[in-house]
């Protein structure tokens, strides 16, 4: 069953430094999104990726945060100069359309613990 | 707002005992509903959805309606087993695009 794939699984990154989180999802997928989780706090929104640009975003996602497609098969979150607050679960999810009902397939996420 | 607020957690309940977890949103309008769900260690996975009102998602025993008059999406399962135990997320279309807005979620732990 094909699936969304994330790597790492789990990053330690010294505050100020850049990290790159990476995502393949799934091959025939169109849209494409990340979301984040603090530790014991709800899943949220960060940005939406279609045709090669940002569709939407949060106003988590600031001017820290990039995304990037770079080929045909993966998926980027960048951030530039990690805060503590910037801990988190970081998914990446992937779907076939931006419908009503379009499930939106998630990866097993990436730990990030800013130190 | 936009929003959607689930029942706190945990949920402690024994193998065979009826669940259910209480969601409502706030939205303009009909959007998709969804439950999602996070076995330990894993990711994210649809567990059943709905795209208008009074439809009625189900998968692996586990129920939801969607019922538009109370603006809610309980989940509902008759008999729950140890392999439940996870944590439950609601989580509803946003109004542009294909975003999802999730609840808090709740953790289900099911004992033998």
């Amino acid at each position: 069953e094909p699936e969304v794939t994330q790597t790492p699984s789990h990053q330690v990154t010294q505050m100020g430094q850049e990290v790159i989180l990476r995502c393949v999802p799934i091959s025939n997928h169109l849209y494409f999104y990340w979301y984040r989780q603090i530790l014991g706090q709800k899943v949220e929104f960060l940005v939406s990726f279609y045709n090669n640009e940002i569709s939407e975003k949060s106003e988590i996602f600031d001017d820290q945060f990039s995304v990037e497609r770079p080929d045909g098969s993966n998926f980027t979150l960048k951030i530039r100069s990690t805060k503590l607050e910037d801990s988190a679960m970081y998914f990446c999810a992937s779907s076939d359309g931006g419908e009503r009902g379009t499930e939106a397939f998630f990866g097993q996420g990436t730990r990030l613990t800013v130190v | 707002g936009n929003s959607v607020t689930q029942m706190e957690g945990p949920v402690t309940l024994s193998e065979e005992a009826f669940l259910t977890i209480n969601c409502t949103y706030t939205a303009t309008g009909y959007p998709s509903l969804f439950w999602y769900v996070q076995y330990p260690g894993e990711g994210l996975q649809l567990l059943l959805k709905a795209t208008k009102a009074d439809d009625k998602g189900s998968n692996k025993g586990f129920e939801a309606t969607y019922r538009k008059e109370t603006t809610s999406f309980h989940l509902e399962k008759g008999s729950v087993q140890v392999s439940d135990s996870a944590v439950y997320f609601c989580a509803r279309r946003g109004n542009q695009g294909g975003k999802l807005i999730f609840g808090q979620g709740t953790e289900l732990s099911v004992k033998p």
